[in-house]
This record gives C-alpha cells, sequence and structure tokens, in this order.
C-alpha cells in the first residue's frame, strides 16, 4: 500500500462521540486525501491537504474536520460520530507537480456508529 | 452533480472473453482519467491511466479508450481472468492538486 498506514483499522463507536482516524505515510508525497466508501456512492472526497496545515474541503467535508501538522500524518475527526458516518474510510496520497497524478491508497478504515 | 458516471454496475463475463466498462464526463476541463481496481477488504489500486492528448493507452491485458468530442472514456480487458473480478472504478482530476471524482464503480465477475 505504498507506505501508507491507516489506523484504527476497525472502529465501533457510539453516536455523539468523537472520533479521529490517523493516516500515516512513509512516501513523503505532499498530497493527502481522505475519502469515504459507500455502497451505491463509489469514493467520495472528504478533505484533502495540499501542504502542512493546508487543507480544503472535498464533496462531503459537513460533520468532518482535518488536520495535518506534520507532512506524514492527515487526521481526520468526526467531532460528534451519527450514524450516517458509518462507512469504509480511505486516505491517499499523491505527489506534487511534476509527478503524474497517481493517488495511492491506504488499506482502509471500517467505522460503525452505533 | 453527478460528474462522471459509470456503467454498467456489474458484469458478469466468462474467462477468456472480453470485459468492456464505460465513463462519461461532464467537465471538459478534467485532464486525467484513471482506473483504479479494488479487491475486497483493500484499498483501490491504480491499475491505468490516460490523458486526453492521446485515444488509446494499453498495458498488458487493459486498455484504455478515449474519446475527447463524445467525452467518454472505457476500460478493455482483454482475455479476462477469474483473478480480475473485482471492483472497478474510473475516475477524473482537472490541475495540479489531483482531486479525483470517482464514477460508482463496476463489480466484474470472471466466471471459470
Amino acid at each position: 500500500d505504498a507506505g501508507i498506514t491507516q489506523s484504527p483499522r476497525h472502529k465501533v463507536t457510539e453516536t455523539g462521540t468523537p472520533v479521529t482516524l490517523r493516516c500515516h505515510q512513509t512516501e513523503n508525497h505532499r498530497y493527502m486525501y481522505w475519502y469515504r466508501q459507500d455502497p451505491g456512492h463509489g469514493l467520495r472526497l472528504i478533505h484533502y491537504s495540499y501542504g502542512v496545515k493546508d487543507t480544503d474541503k472535498g464533496e462531503v467535508s459537513d460533520g468532518y474536520s482535518v488536520s495535518r501538522s506534520k507532512t506524514e500524518d492527515f487526521l481526520l475527526t468526526l467531532e460528534s460520530a451519527t450514524s450516517s458516518q458509518t462507512s469504509v474510510y480511505f486516505c491517499a496520497i499523491s505527489e506534487s507537480a511534476g509527478g503524474r497524478g497517481e493517488q495511492y491508497f491506504g488499506p482502509g478504515t471500517r467505522l460503525t456508529v452505533t | 452533480q453527478q460528474q462522471v458516471k459509470q456503467s454498467p454496475q456489474s458484469l458478469i463475463v466468462q474467462k477468456g472473453g472480453i470485459s468492456i466498462i464505460n465513463c462519461a464526463y461532464e467537465n471538459t476541463a478534467f485532464d486525467y482519467f484513471p482506473w483504479y481496481q479494488q479487491f475486497p477488504g483493500k484499498g483501490p489500486a491504480l491499475l491505468i491511466a490516460i490523458r486526453p492528448d492521446v485515444s488509446e493507452k494499453k498495458e498488458g491485458r487493459f486498455t484504455i479508450s478515449f474519446n475527447k468530442s463524445a467525452k467518454q472514456f472505457s476500460l478493455h480487458i482483454m482475455d479476462s481472468q477469474p483473478g480480475d473480478s473485482a471492483t472497478y472504478f474510473c475516475a477524473a482530476s482537472r490541475g495540479s492538486n489531483y482531486k479525483l471524482t470517482f464514477g460508482k464503480g463496476t463489480l466484474l465477475t470472471v466466471n471459470p
């Protein structure tokens, strides 16, 4: 998985609790992304980062926040988890301009909100 | 607004046959079109990609055909094998931030 780890790999949490998912890369890639994958919806971009402390929203960002204090780590936080956030979350990385735009995905985190 | 439409949702092919998955896009600013392959329990993996300055790209048994005027691109898998059984996603992006917009996926089953 191209030097990308995600933690935890599985998590069950209760509605209303905060949850943080971590993505760690060893490739020193500039761009990092968080997606969610749901049946019938494919992969949808939540947030992405184009550098340390530089982040922007994707198409399904409501209810999620992100932080990137180091090149290698990109955190996704659900401030108050809801059942609609039950999903599989994938982190991806990409090189900066000069690369060919390939995104490499991590193994995913399966999150269940009860 | 779904910017990348993928069809079919599912596809069953016999071993040795040709698998064809189609995608259509709306945003003419898209300039990068990758295909990803995903096995159950794994993250998507880049399979093959194309830019709009060429009409076809081939890598082994996998070929992307691109029709810029029709805003369509397709994945052809020649001599399909049971090991090709997976979910396939097309995607598109524009600009240097490489933000991808994905199709909803096609579940391919190759029967032995």
